[in-house]
């Protein structure tokens, strides 16, 4: 069965600073493979998404997320953070071989930010 | 355009009762999903409906079931409701398959006593 790792259940980084939240996928092929934010009493939004091709992907909001097939990774980065990135972030993996909808998420990344 | 909309947003029940959740999607969406988010056990993947059949189901009893109608609308239910079930209940749509962006509801919140 598919699974998402998200080591951090908490990071809290400065004002400006740079971030990486990390996020680890057990599968047995290439999954799709997603990163949502979820603030505080809201939905979840899509801020990326790989299925194939280039392994470095731009997202919304300036974050780009980096698909690692030997270490089976997909970590989120983003080189200066703002105060209203504050959230929490969850990586997701879609099946590849399924035309259906099926997204197994993480654990999930509580992002808080220092001025 | 108008985004996912689920009603209600908040809801309360009592243990043994009966709850149905309701779901529109983005206009011209014709899959809907739902997931179950808990402090405890996370986002959870509960079913998705297309085209008024269910695609897809998760690891849940059968207490839970869906039901999708000509309009893309979806339905969930949850019979026999039990303490456990208190959740937020987010509903997404997308156009068609995995490679279409999911886009989420601001969900229902469910808390029984």
């Amino acid at each position: 069965a598919q699974s998402v790792t998200q080591p951090d259940i908490h990071i809290t980084v400065s004002e400006g600073a740079s971030l990486e939240l990390r996020c680890n996928y057990s599968y047995g092929a290439t999954p799709y493979l997603f990163w949502y934010v979820q603030s505080p009493g809201q939905g979840l939004q899509l801020l990326l998404k790989y299925f194939s091709g280039d392994t470095l992907v731009q997202g919304i909001k300036g974050f780009e997320a980096e698909f690692k097939r030997s270490q089976s990774s997909f970590n989120l980065r983003k080189p200066s953070v703002h105060w209203s990135d504050a959230a929490e972030y969850f990586c997701a993996v879609g099946p590849f071989n399924n035309a259906g909808n099926m997204l197994t998420f993480g654990g999930g990344t509580r992002l808080m930010v220092k001025p | 355009k108008a985004g996912v909309t689920q009603t209600p947003r908040y809801l309360i029940k009592t243990r043994g009762q009966q709850v149905t959740l309701s779901c529109s999607p983005i206009s011209g969406h014709r899959s809907v999903s739902w997931y179950q988010q808990t402090p405890g056990q996370g986002l959870q993947f509960l079913f998705e409906y297309f085209s008024e059949t269910q695609r897809n189901k998760g690891n849940f009893p059968g207490r839970f079931s869906g039901r999708q109608f000509s309009n893309s609308r979806s339905e969930m239910n949850v019979s026999t409701l039990e303490l456990g079930d208190s959740a937020l209940y987010l509903c997404a749509s997308s156009y068609l398959g995995p490679t279409d962006t999911q886009y989420f509801g601001p969900g229902t919140r469910l808390t029984v006593l």
